[in-house]
């Protein structure tokens, strides 16, 4: 079963709109941690916004935000007043603290910001 | 904040020859490197974990004869993919788990290695 599902393949979004990506996670484990990192074309990996299982706040970054719904096990990241350098791969990633410790990412999900 | 540098960051080389990928950290101790594999518009696929002083583990399909890998020192991981051939052609990242300055453990990835073969 995937760890992590991201359904959105490809979103389009016009600049300086604010725009969510949808994360769901499967696990057991009561202590983790979710991610989110950018990924632009040249490749590297750039981290964006952490959440942890026992944090009761959402946690925000800048114009980054993740609606962090425990029960449904959701993990949204919500780009506010996005911006043309916005355009990249997004994925979503967990790290469960009880098994293995590994990073496990999502499929990504290809964000393009329309002019 | 802690950085792992990877290098090279982009390689072509022939059929049947070794590339080497080195990642190290650079103002941390790595004792855990992870290093996945990316093909285009896909995710990240972890290969192996190597752990610093012991063998590495290997995910279930990645053949260890072929992608050798090296954790001798508390900053130094490589992987070796030997007899390359066009279809081990891919993105190679690496990344270390710590925790930094944001209190929490996360991931510092190197900047990845785009491997051709020809």
């Amino acid at each position: 079963a995937q760890k992590i599902t991201q359904t959105q393949p490809g979103m389009f979004v016009q600049e300086k709109e604010a725009v969510t990506l949808d994360c769901t996670y499967d696990t057991s484990d009561q202590s983790y941690g979710l991610f989110w990192y950018k990924q632009p074309s040249s490749g590297e990996m750039i981290f964006l916004i952490y959440q942890g299982s026992y944090d009761e706040q959402n946690a925000t970054e800048g114009r980054y935000s993740l609606n962090f719904q425990k029960a449904r096990k959701s993990a949204n990241l919500v780009i506010s007043a996005s911006q043309l350098g916005d355009s990249a791969m997004y994925f979503c990633a967990m790290r469960e603290y009880n098994y293995g410790q590994n990073f496990v990412f999502g499929p990504g999900t290809r964000l393009s910001v329309l002019p | 904040g802690a950085v792992v540098s990877q290098h090279p960051s982009r390689v072509i080389c022939k059929s049947g020859t070794s590339v080497k990928i080195e990642c190290r950290s650079l103002d941390f101790q790595a004792t855990t490197m992870f290093w996945y594999r990316q093909f285009p518009k896909q995710s990240l696929m972890l290969m192996a974990t190597s752990n610093e002083g012991s063998k590495a583990t290997y995910e279930q399909g990645v053949e260890k004869d072929k992608f050798l890998i090296n954790h001798a020192s508390l900053t130094l991981s490589t992987l070796t993919v030997t007899s390359a051939h066009p279809e081990d052609s891919s993105f190679y990242i690496c990344s270390a788990p710590h925790r930094g300055e944001r209190k929490f453990t996360e991931a510092f990835f190197g900047q990845g290695t785009r491997l051709t073969v020809v």
